[in-house]
């Protein structure tokens, strides 16, 4: 496809579950990035990756939550034992190279019940 | 740390009026800034990327000027419509192999 595509668009999953959501990035972008929007928040980073180089997972708000990136493609976003606080609606973005324009797919929206 | 700004949070004019939309930043060290456009329950659309030695970029009604040494970026929208009502974010990124950092967003409504 021509953008950057995440599945499952809707997630609702019981809180102790364990949840992983994909990105699949515009082909040939080395970066790609993951957000949290909250109701009502605005957009909270969670992990950055870039090329071979080791992500920046600085904005993990917890080690329940993990990202992988496999042969510089698809990355899975993985929540482990979800909570209500970690619904929110999940952004995924890639760009061409570092510091080039970022464009983000539609989102996975989980919700927590 | 980089802090990104938005105000107001929200606006409401009448369709037709020219409009200028403000953010503002605290590191002014940045690579780029970008605004994109959100509609409601739907991702971000990227609108204008301007590098940090650029002073602005312009994509038809869209007009975003950058004036790093004041940390503050403007994207004039012209001649205004409803159909631009959504929430407008602007996103900095501060030094190579770095996230973007947003503001809130400003949620404009364009009245017909």
């Amino acid at each position: 496809g021509a953008g950057v595509s995440q599945s499952p668009s809707n997630k609702v999953t019981e809180k102790g579950k364990d949840v992983e959501l994909r990105c699949d990035p515009i082909s040939g972008h080395t970066a790609l990035y993951w957000y949290r929007q909250s109701l009502g928040q605005g957009l909270e980073f969670l992990i950055y990756f870039q090329g071979n180089s080791a992500p920046d997972k600085s904005g993990l708000p917890s080690d329940r939550f993990s990202a992988e990136r496999t042969g510089g493609s698809v990355s899975t976003l993985t929540i482990q034992r979800t909570q209500q606080e970690d619904s929110a609606v999940y952004l995924c973005a890639s760009s061409l190279e570092q510091n080039t324009e970022a464009f983000f797919g539609q989102g996975t929206r989980l919700t927590v019940v | 740390k980089q802090e990104v700004t938005q105000i107001p949070a929200a606006l409401s004019v009448p369709e037709g009026e020219n409009l200028v939309l403000n953010c503002s930043f605290t590191d002014s060290a940045i690579y780029n800034l970008q605004w994109f456009r959100q509609d409601p329950g739907k991702g971000l659309t990227s609108l204008l990327l301007i590098q940090s030695s650029q002073r602005e970029q312009t994509s038809g009604r869209l007009n975003a000027s950058l004036d790093k040494s004041s940390g503050r970026s403007t994207l004039y929208i012209a001649a205004s419509q409803p159909g631009d009502s959504a929430t407008y974010l602007c996103a900095v990124q501060t030094g190579a192999n770095s996230k973007l950092t947003f503001g809130k967003g400003i949620t404009l409504s364009v009245r017909p």
